[in-house]
């Protein structure tokens, strides 16, 4: 089956920007989706699609893709960033099954 | 507004098994397919199954084929996870999540707070 991977924490200063990369084959041929999880909290949709942020999502955060690897990126990270995100996408086997990333713990210094 | 409400966890001894259900409101359930999420104690997030929105078409994780049966009542705004022969690796938080998507991609646009699956003795 297919794998996401991500790298387990990266860290960011205030204000800065910070790029969080998934990467994986069936990246190749869907878009990712990209969750921002706090601790206690069920995951929260933050980018979907080639680049598209649900209501309410700050515009700081944004999705891009090329080859096998999508990134969510957060231009002048802001303390309430701080969390785990994780990637999806579909299983590029052809069976309709879904994969998470690892998750990436972003800590803003 | 669309809510998402899980039950049914609990504490349940290996080999038994649990049935959860998800409470859907807020939308049009039968336009939307729906998936189970869990998330293990401190990891990642694992997706468990899905189903669409006719209820005609479902898949498992290789982790769960064969235990776990998805199923919904589009009469009652209702997803339910029939679990069965319960591992202690089943322990985990378990999420309802509507799917939203296409041909280039799905997402998970809305998810339900989680219910406890704890499996021991």
């Amino acid at each position: 089956s297919s794998e996401l991977t991500q790298d387990p924490a990266v860290s960011v200063a205030l204000g800065q920007t910070v790029r969080i990369p998934c990467h994986g084959d069936s990246l190749r041929t869907y878009y990712a989706g990209w969750y921002q999880q706090k601790p206690g909290q069920a995951p929260l949709l933050v980018i979907y699609g080639k680049d598209n942020r649900p209501s309410g999502i700050p515009d700081r955060f944004s999705g891009s893709s090329s080859g096998n690897t999508a990134s969510l990126t957060i231009t002048g990270a802001q303390a309430e960033d701080e969390a785990d995100y994780y990637c999806t996408s579909r299983d590029s086997s052809g069976n309709h099954l879904k994969v998470f990333g690892g998750g990436t713990k972003l800590t803003v210094l | 507004e669309v809510q998402l409400v899980e039950s049914g966890g609990g504490l349940v001894q290996p080999g038994g098994s649990l049935r959860l259900s998800c409470a859907a409101s807020g939308f049009i359930f039968d336009s939307y397919e729906m998936n189970w999420v869990r998330q293990t104690p401190g990891k990642g997030l694992e997706w468990v199954s899905y189903i669409s929105g006719s209820g005609s078409t479902i898949y498992y994780a290789d982790s769960v084929k064969g235990r776990f049966t998805i199923s919904r009542d589009n009469a009652k705004n209702s997803l339910s996870l029939q679990m069965n022969s319960l591992r202690v690796e089943d322990t985990a938080v378990y999420y309802c999540a509507r799917e939203d998507g296409g041909e280039v991609g799905f997402w998970f646009d809305y998810w339900g707070q989680g219910t406890l699956v704890t499996v021991s003795s």
